[in-house]
């Protein structure tokens, strides 16, 4: 089974609107940390947000922010006031195990967004 | 800038060839990780050195190796060379506490000819 699942290949938001990418995720672990990173087209990788098991608020960076549910268990993230350099391939990525020394990321297979003037 | 330096940003060579892949760590990050994306398999972890010792492996192959030095740089070698071993191979480094992300460095992009 996918540990990490991104159902939205590709979005398209209009410039200045909101927009949510979806993740879901697998794990029996208790103890997980749940990443987004942005790949644009140049083809770095950037760490925008990390959302713990245990955390009990949804975690927020700027115009980032994560939906956790983690009873079923998702993290999507929302991107608001969405700008033209936003365009880009997103990825959710989950790290388990942290009791047992796993520090590994596991990621999905991303989702391409694309912002329309 | 994310800190992590990878060289070289890309790297053109044949079927058969050996390369090696070199990562320096952000300051003060003990751990570095290998990672390859490829169109096919997507975003792989490899291996995971810890202070120059070996943490984990992943989805790495036995024609492939790595190896952290003393300075924390790490190195990756590839060898026999296939096609499919084309793919961007990402180092990443983390101070491996609590709520810390990984960071990134740009990646070798890898073309086998």
């Amino acid at each position: 089974a996918q540990k990490i699942t991104q159902t939205q290949p590709g979005m398209f938001v209009q410039e200045k609107e909101a927009v949510t990418l979806d993740c879901t995720y697998d794990t029996s672990d208790p103890s997980y940390g749940l990443f987004w990173y942005k790949q644009p087209s140049s083809g770095e990788m950037i760490f925008l947000i990390y959302q713990g098991s245990y955390d009990q608020q949804n975690a927020t960076e700027g115009r980032y922010s994560l939906n956790f549910q983690k009873a079923r268990k998702s993290a999507n993230l929302v991107i608001s006031a969405s700008q033209l350099g936003d365009s880009a391939m997103y990825f959710c990525a989950m790290r388990e195990g942290w009791n047992t020394g796993r520090r590994a990321l596991t990621f999905g297979s991303g989702t391409r967004l694309q912002v329309q003037p | 800038d994310s800190g992590v330096t990878q060289t070289p940003k890309h790297l053109i060579t044949a079927t058969g060839q050996r390369v090696t892949l070199r990562c320096s760590p952000r300051s003060g990050d003990l751990s570095v990780y290998w990672y390859q994306q490829s169109l096919d398999q997507g975003l792989q972890f490899l291996i995971h050195y810890y202070n120059g010792e070996e943490r984990a492996k992943g989805n790495i192959l036995e024609r492939f190796s790595a190896q952290q030095f003393p300075d924390l740089h790490s190195e990756l070698n590839l060898s026999s060379l296939e096609l499919g071993d084309s793919a961007l191979y990402f180092c990443a480094s983390s101070v491996d506490t609590g709520n810390q992300p990984q960071h990134f460095g740009d990646g070798t992009r890898l073309s086998i000819l």
